[in-house]
């Protein structure tokens, strides 16, 4: 179990460029949810799959922000035409649906910086 | 309103201490909930689950949930400077066979020598 890892850990662009982050869970993890954190802020819902199918895009959502996971392995969210009003830390977190409790293992995060 | 409401804080309480945390949630279908830790510049990592009415102990922790009044709680004992952090409170709202978990925007926890 080599945990959920997140690439880039960093990302800086500038306001109207696309940007795309890549989350890979756990291998036998078969859910993905993308979370955006700001300062001071609880991790803000953003969209989650069961396998390759998104069960659920938040209403917060502009049509700027889209996620895949093909072939339900790893995921990935990209933001088009970036505005400042995205800069966050964007966090993945991968569980295994049917257990108990749906824990939640998050990975480190990509903090994106829109100047 | 809210999903999920927790106080922000700071909450400080000295060593030793019982801390005590506290959550409200809107979606009576709600079905589990949890508790996350979150320590500065770090991801969030689950310390507590529960999804019956009731108290769950485990160690120093005990989550407690009262689906009536929609309110849930994490209470610390013997509080220790290690577990200064905020503190998320988590719901799992589920709807047919999708599964959403909601977070609260957290509580600052401080525990003081």
């Amino acid at each position: 179990d080599t945990g959920v890892s997140q690439d880039p850990r960093h990302k800086i662009t500038k306001r109207g460029q696309n940007v795309t982050f890549r989350c890979d869970p756990i291998s036998e993890h078969n859910r993905l949810y993308w979370y955006r954190q700001t300062l001071g802020q609880g991790p803000e819902f953003l969209t989650y799959f069961q396998n390759e199918a998104q069960l659920e895009k938040s209403r917060l959502l502009s049509d700027r922000f889209s996620a895949e996971r093909p072939k339900g392995s790893f995921s990935t969210l990209e933001i088009q035409r970036t505005e400042q009003g995205d800069s966050a830390m964007y966090l993945c977190a991968s569980s295994l649906a049917g257990t108990a409790g749906t824990k939640l293992y998050f990975g480190p995060g990509t903090r994106l910086t829109v100047l | 309103q809210k999903e999920v409401e927790q106080n922000s804080g700071p909450l400080s309480v000295p060593e030793g201490a019982i801390a005590s945390l506290n959550c409200t949630y809107s979606d009576r279908g709600s079905q589990s909930f949890f508790w996350y830790r979150q320590y500065s510049g770090k991801s969030p990592e689950l310390i507590m689950f529960i999804y019956s009415n009731g108290d769950k102990e485990d160690g120093r922790f005990t989550a407690q949930l009262n689906k009536a009044s929609q309110y849930v709680s994490l209470l610390i004992r013997d509080s220790q400077p290690s577990d200064s952090a905020t503190y998320l409170c988590a719901v799992n709202t589920q709807y047919s066979s999708a599964s959403k978990i909601i977070f609260g925007s957290g509580t600052r926890l401080s525990i003081r020598p």
